[in-house]
């Protein structure tokens, strides 16, 4: 059964950083593309950062504008989003999410989601 | 970068009625287009891909059809538990993106 379990979504003042971690299971974690993919409290989904099944390459949103870092370490199955400068507006829950396979977009398999809340 | 816009934005069917939802590309996404459901509380789960290819599970009511600029999502005889948010995908062009969603209420 595929699993994705994310982790490291916490209350952090304006400005601070966070990383976020997806334990992946069930699959061949290499073999695959991932994505992060975001919602805002009552807000619809927004597509924050993907990357390749090597990690060589990424790929972010433009209004992230570098603040955001995807990564992967693929012998641990575990795929990262290092979060910094991080603003009242990046509030939401961040998805860890795996796409069919060969392609980056249509995502077949979610994680529950964690947390992140920036105030102060 | 590609905006997707969805209507309406909350369509309110009756049980065994269909249901039609639209989206729109600011530009040709091919059939790169993907339509997901949500439920409140519940992580998305995937429908249809490259347009008109249902997910593995999905039932048969759902089907999507278009390419280019304009998809439409229908469910064919909605069922109570097709309340839920709907949102599309496109993902023919860096970076990727959703539409805002189309809530269908029973």
């Amino acid at each position: 059964e595929v699993q994705l379990v994310e982790s490291g979504g916490v209350l952090v003042q304006p400005g601070g950083s966070l990383r976020l971690s997806c334990a992946a299971s069930g699959f061949t974690f290499s073999s695959y593309a991932m994505n992060w993919v975001r919602q805002a409290p009552g807000k619809g989904l927004e597509w924050v950062s993907s990357i390749s099944g090597s990690g060589s390459n990424t790929y972010y949103a433009d209004s992230l504008k570098g603040r955001f870092t995807i990564s992967r370490d693929n012998s641990k199955d575990t795929l990262y989003l290092q979060m910094n400068s991080l603003r009242a507006e990046d509030t939401a829950i961040y998805y860890c999410a795996k796409p069919l396979p060969g392609v980056h977009g249509p995502t077949d398999c979610w994680g529950q989601g964690t947390l992140v809340t920036v105030s102060s | 970068e590609i905006v997707m816009t969805q209507s309406p934005a909350t369509l309110s069917v009756s049980p065994g009625e269909r249901a039609i939802l639209s989206c729109w590309a600011s530009q040709s996404v091919t059939r790169n287009l993907a339509w997901y459901q949500q439920k409140p509380g519940q992580a998305p789960r995937l429908l249809i891909y490259y347009a008109s290819t249902r997910a593995a599970g999905i039932p048969a009511r759902f089907s999507g059809s278009g390419s280019g600029t304009e998809f439409t999502l229908t469910i064919s005889s909605l069922q109570s538990e097709d309340l839920a948010a709907y949102f599309c995908q496109q993902y023919n062009n860096w970076p990727l993106s959703f539409g805002g969603g189309t809530k269908v209420d029973i």
